[in-house]
């Protein structure tokens, strides 16, 4: 099971607004609603920012919303703050891995 | 509140054996699949595999099957992951993390291990 493609970096300057994609197949992305994203500040544990494609969990600000438009899942960022300077990796079930779950390969967001 | 909390950092030297923990708490620890997440030096994140506490079902991902063993004593809800022989390639954290219905969503603080000479 190949991992999921995201781009390496993308950046952007305070307030702006910024959109990670996440590329898959129909056999993962494209065929299930079950997309999620992950922020990872360095040395700390990943942190679940959007479930099932669009979905945020409690605590986690509105500025952070995901979609999804055949095998590619985005997640966007709006009113890009510092604290939102970090890696953040997609992940989604598959029907192609006993495990049923991958994870994107990864992008570093920079706030200019 | 739920929580994992793992073993703390370990350095091993090439060839020796090595078990890590996972204890949570905050949940009914049976009820919930349980994995371990591998995080290389500057890398992304690898899924290892994942064990149902409750009947010990137990999935591995392919490039981790025969390398590593995952348990769980539910008594005292805990996972485990396990090496017989690590080597140096093995140098990584790894995190437990909680499959729950809105994602993976509670991880342990993770655990480092170094392996080296």
């Amino acid at each position: 099971q190949s991992a999921l493609t995201q781009p390496a970096s993308v950046s952007g300057s305070p307030g702006q607004s910024i959109t990670i994609s996440c590329t898959g197949t129909s056999s993962d992305v494209g065929g299930y609603n079950y997309v999620s994203w992950y922020q990872q500040h360095p040395g700390k544990a990943p942190k679940l920012m959007i479930y099932d494609v669009s979905n945020r969990p409690s605590g986690v600000s509105n500025r952070f919303s995901g979609s999804k438009s055949g095998n590619t899942a985005s997640l966007t960022i709006s009113g890009l703050q510092a604290e939102d300077e970090a890696d953040y990796y997609c992940s989604s079930y598959t029907s192609s891995s006993t495990l049923n779950y991958v994870f994107g390969t990864g992008t570093k967001v920079t706030v200019l | 509140e739920v929580q994992l909390v793992q073993s703390g950092a370990e350095v091993k030297k090439p060839g020796e054996s090595l078990k890590i923990s996972c204890k949570g708490s905050g949940y009914s620890f049976t009820s919930y699949w349980i994995g371990w997440v591998r995080q290389m030096p500057g890398k992304g994140l690898e899924w290892m595999g994942i064990i149902y506490p409750g009947d010990s079902d137990t999935r591995y991902s392919p490039s981790f099957q025969g390398q590593v063993t995952i348990s769980a004593d539910k008594s005292i809800s805990t996972a485990y992951l396990q090496w017989s022989s690590l080597k140096a390639s093995d140098t990584a954290m790894y995190y437990c993390a909680r499959r729950g219905i809105q994602g993976t969503d509670y991880w342990g603080q993770g655990t480092l291990v170094t392996v080296s000479s």
